[in-house]
């Protein structure tokens, strides 16, 4: 099984800051199927990044996923209030499927 | 815009077993894996499984002795079922299609489930 570690925990950041949040995984991910994930409270996960580097749909362009292999990172450019989350990385690219334990954006 | 929705009991009592269904409306199930997640009171996202539409199954090994997943094309819809619950499974329970490298791109609204007696 690919544990991935997410660092920091949490990140205290202001508006209009840059964000880069830490993926690292224990083992290769395969083909770079890694996936960053937002969650706000009381609403379901929704998916940002697929591929390492990947937009999904109707994601706004200050986010952007770089890395391959094993490490991997979020950065979102320009934060905006609604940006403040709680943000994972998946892989799915080797069964089991795993996630990160989650990186805390916080005002 | 495709939508799922999870239903089932939202108590269940320890020993039973947990029943879930999702439901998808405005699309196709064909050529998706569909996903079951769950994420614990404060905690972060487990993935249970999925099972593809053709019925082939993968399962998280730390729960494979208790899960069954089962679709239903015709009726658009997917099923979780996990045995033997404890108050270790209470949680929201989300299910999600994933596309491939497209990764899991829709998500229900999640059920939340309570093991309690």
């Amino acid at each position: 099984e690919i544990v991935l570690t997410q660092s920091p925990g949490t990140l205290s950041l202001s508006s209009g800051e840059r964000a880069t949040l830490s993926c690292r995984a224990s083992q290769r991910v395969s083909s770079d199927y890694l996936a960053w994930i937002q969650q706000k409270p009381g609403h379901p996960p929704r998916l940002l990044i697929h591929g390492a580097s990947n937009r999904a749909r109707g994601v706004p362009d200050r986010f952007s996923g770089s890395g391959s292999g094993t490490d991997f990172a979020l950065t979102i450019s320009r934060l905006e209030p609604e940006d403040f989350a709680v943000y994972y990385c998946q892989q799915y690219g080797s069964s089991p499927y795993s996630f990160g334990q989650g990186t805390k954006l916080e005002i | 815009q495709l939508l799922l929705q999870e239903s089932g009991p939202g108590l269940v009592k320890p020993s039973e077993t947990l029943s879930l269904t999702c439901s998808i409306s405005r699309g196709a199930m064909t050529s998706y894996h569909w996903n079951w997640i769950r994420q614990a009171p404060g905690k972060g996202l487990e993935w249970i499984g999925h099972i593809y539409y053709s019925g082939s199954t993968d399962y998280n090994p730390s729960l494979k002795s208790r899960v069954t997943m089962s679709i239903d094309i015709s009726g658009n819809k997917f099923f979780l079922n996990l045995t033997s619950v404890t108050s270790a499974d209470t949680a929201m329970y989300y299910c999600a299609r994933e596309d491939g490298w497209y990764g899991a791109d829709y998500w229900g609204q999640g059920a939340q489930v309570i093991v309690s007696s």
